[in-house]
């Protein structure tokens, strides 16, 4: 069964610090994927980034970077100088062989001014 | 181009009545998903449709859930009886295909209340 944790259930930062949300995700398959999400007030979930299970290659767009490492499990997102836009619910998921996304609880994201 | 559009945004309903959603998804794709999300947890599938075949629906608690996807675009989700418990957002989803490397787009939602 896959399963996907995110331990940080609220980080809160003042505008232009770093930060860092962790995602550590269980699978017993080879080929996955997996994806960060964005949901903002407004409810909808927006999409950040996926990833495949074979490539371990770090990526930076703008002020968001994922280090994805499979010897830890582990698909963790950093926020650079962030700002207050940035405030929101962000979800880490996997998905794996004929399952469907599965979705972490989330980590709620406050930056303050 | 427009995103995924669910409607009602809201419902209030008392328990026992029946609730329906609609879902309109992004022209093109294929595969739609309702989710439920539960406050302070993430999205879990119901169900997941490729055009009109339910394709995964194993989350599904068919006593009271119902959904239908007639002409492969549009889809509704009912609840008959609702019950305390469904209080809950409900997410649709839609991609172009239904592979593991497809990211898929939400609509903003039906946040649902039962009093």
């Amino acid at each position: 069964a896959q399963k996907v944790t995110q331990a940080q259930t609220e980080i809160s930062v003042v505008e232009k610090e770093d930060v860092t949300l962790d995602c550590v995700y269980e699978t017993r398959d080879t080929t996955y994927y997996l994806f960060w999400y964005k949901q903002p007030p407004s409810g909808e979930l927006v999409f950040l980034i996926r990833r495949n299970s074979f490539d371990e290659q770090n990526e930076i767009s703008g002020r968001y970077s994922w280090n994805f490492q499979k010897s830890t499990s582990s698909f963790n997102f950093t926020i650079t100088a962030s700002q207050v836009v940035d405030s929101a619910v962000y979800f880490c998921a996997l998905s794996e062989g004929a399952n469907d996304m599965r979705f972490g609880a989330g980590t709620r994201l406050t930056v303050k001014p | 181009e427009a995103g995924v559009v669910q409607s009602p945004r809201y419902k209030i309903i008392e328990k026992k009545q029946p609730v329906a959603f609609w879902c309109n998804p992004i022209s093109g794709h294929n595969t739609l998903y309702w989710y439920r999300q539960n406050l302070g947890q993430g999205p879990e599938l119901l169900i997941r449709y490729e055009n009109e075949e339910a394709v995964d629906d194993s989350q599904l608690p068919k006593d009271r859930f119902s959904a239908e996807r007639l002409k492969g675009v549009d889809s509704t989700l009912k609840i008959q009886p609702a019950e305390l418990g469904d209080s809950a957002v409900y997410l649709c989803a839609s991609s172009q295909q239904g592979n593991l490397n497809t990211e898929a787009f939400f609509g903003q939602g039906t946040r649902l209340t039962v009093v």
